[in-house]
């Protein structure tokens, strides 16, 4: 079954510390990948997404994330954090030419930043 | 120039009302859907529309109903409440079925 899981719920880093937040994901055939950050009480922003090419993407934001097919993993990734990143992250597939349309998102990350 | 708008923001009701939410999109898009958040944050699809078109119709109570005058609006109708119901319902649209999602700012719902 399609999956995407992201092993850590709460991550927290001090502003300037760099990131990564992980991303596995559970597909038949290589998914298109996304990012997106809600921050309190607002909707799902799009960060960053993989449709084909190059497997580093860079986002909005400063974050960046790498497909790693061998790894079915997509972290997300930023060198400095501030603290206006505090958010929840979530990780997500979805279709490609054939199957499903539908979008399975990970359970998210929360990510707090102390100043 | 909101992209994807929702109203209510917040719908505080109880149990056994009939409410709707109301979703519109100006990104010309072709396709919308509507997401359910519970206390958890996990977010799973209930319906979406393409061209008017229903194309995703997950396992939800048939209390629900979807409803697509236009490409551009999508409206989600709950008839006999329950307190389960309680969460945030976010409406997305997307160029076609296949492309980026672009969200709005989600329906707080709480049914007491």
């Amino acid at each position: 079954a399609q999956s995407v899981t992201q092993p850590d719920i709460h991550i927290t880093v001090s502003e300037g510390a760099s990131l990564e937040l992980r991303c596995n994901y559970s597909y038949g055939a290589t998914p298109y990948l996304f990012w997106y950050v809600q921050s309190p009480g607002q909707g799902l922003q799009l960060l960053l997404k993989y449709f084909s090419g190059d497997t580093l993407v860079q986002g909005i934001k400063g974050f960046e994330a790498e497909f790693k097919r061998s790894q079915s993993s997509f972290n997300l990734r930023k060198p400095s954090v501030h603290w206006s990143d505090a958010a929840e992250y979530f990780c997500a597939v979805g279709p490609t030419t054939s199957g499903t349309y539908k979008y399975i998102f990970g359970t998210g990350t929360r990510l707090k930043v102390l100043a | 120039d909101t992209a994807v708008s929702q109203t209510p923001k917040y719908l505080v009701t109880q149990m056994g009302n009939d409410k709707s939410i109301k979703c519109e999109q100006n990104l010309g898009h072709d396709t919308m859907y509507w997401y359910k958040q519970d206390s958890k944050k996990f977010l799973k699809i209930m319906f979406s529309y393409n061209n008017k078109e229903l194309i995703i119709n997950e396992t939800v109570p048939n209390r629900f109903s979807p409803k697509s005058p236009d490409k551009a609006h999508l409206n989600l109708h709950i008839n006999s409440l329950e307190l389960g119901d309680s969460a945030v319902y976010f409406c997305a649209s997307s160029q076609s079925p296949r492309d980026t999602q672009y969200f709005g700012p989600g329906t707080r719902l709480t049914v007491l």
